[in-house]
C-alpha cells in the first residue's frame, strides 16, 4: 500500500501564476481533505471531498479551488499566486467522513511564490 | 470556533527524560482529539487519538487522556528517546468524524542523548 501520494515534492511559481497540485489517496479511502502549513505553524484545513463534491470548506479565499476525480484523487488549484501562499501543502486521505477513522497524511508538496 | 492551544516550544530534553506537552482546546459539540507527529521533512502521521471524555489514548510509550472537564489532553512519555524528536502537533475534530482537524501551532520536541 502506497499510503496518500501528492506530486510534485517541491514547486517554485512566480506571483501571479497559477498552480495544481495533485494527490492519491490511500487505497480504500473515498475522502481527501487539502491543508496549508505555512513555515512553524499547524496545518491550517482548505477544503474536504467526498464524492467528488467539496463538502467543507475553510477560511481560504476563492482563488483556492479544487476537484475530485472518480477514482477519488484530487487536485488543489490556487489562482493568482500571492507570497503568502509559500506553505507546505498537505493531502489527508480518509474513509466515510461521518465516521471518527484516521485520517493519514502525505508527505506535502512545498511551495515556493517568488 | 473551535480551537486549540498547546505550549509553546521548542522542548529540549536528556535521553530518559519525562515528558510533557500541554494542550487545551475549545470546542462546541463533541470533538474527538488527536496527537499528530511530524518527523523532519515527512508528512503527519497519527501518534494518539480519544474519542471521548476520560479515553485514554496510547501508542510508542506515549499517552494522552481525554479530560472534558478541564479541556485537556496532554501528551506524556515516561522516558523518552533520541528517536522522539519531532514536532508534535495536537488537534481536534469538532463532530467527532474523520471531517476537518483543527491543529494547534506545533511543539518542537528535541531529545539530546
Amino acid at each position: 500500500d502506497a499510503g496518500v501520494t501528492q506530486s510534485p515534492t517541491h514547486l517554485i511559481k512566480t506571483r501571479g501564476q497559477q498552480v495544481t497540485l495533485r494527490c492519491s489517496p490511500k487505497s480504500g479511502h473515498d475522502t481527501v481533505s487539502w491543508y496549508q502549513q505555512a513555515l512553524g505553524q499547524g496545518p491550517q484545513f482548505i477544503f474536504q471531498y467526498y464524492e467528488e463534491e467539496e463538502r467543507q470548506r475553510g477560511n481560504f479565499p476563492d482563488r483556492f479551488s479544487g476537484h475530485q476525480f472518480p477514482n477519488y484523487s484530487s487536485e488543489l488549484n490556487v489562482n493568482a499566486l500571492l507570497l503568502g501562499d509559500s506553505a507546505l501543502y498537505l493531502c489527508a486521505s480518509s474513509l466515510d467522513p461521518g465516521q471518527a477513522t484516521e485520517a493519514f497524511f502525505g508527505q506535502g508538496t512545498r511551495l515556493t511564490v517568488v | 470556533g473551535d480551537s486549540v492551544t498547546q505550549m509553546e516550544g521548542p522542548v529540549t530534553l536528556s535521553e530518559e527524560a519525562f515528558l510533557t506537552i500541554n494542550c487545551t482546546y475549545t470546542a462546541t459539540g463533541y470533538p474527538s482529539l488527536f496527537w499528530y507527529v511530524q518527523y523532519p521533512g515527512e508528512g503527519l502521521q497519527l501518534l494518539l487519538k480519544a474519542t471521548k471524555a476520560d479515553d485514554k489514548g496510547s501508542n510508542k510509550g506515549f499517552e494522552a487522556t481525554y479530560r472534558k472537564e478541564t479541556t485537556s489532553f496532554h501528551l506524556e512519555k515516561g522516558s523518552v528517546q533520541v528517536s522522539d524528536s519531532a514536532v508534535y502537533f495536537c488537534a481536534l475534530s469538532p463532530q467527532g468524524g474523520s471531517e476537518k482537524l483543527v491543529f494547534g501551532k506545533g511543539t518542537k520536541l528535541t531529545v539530546n542523548p
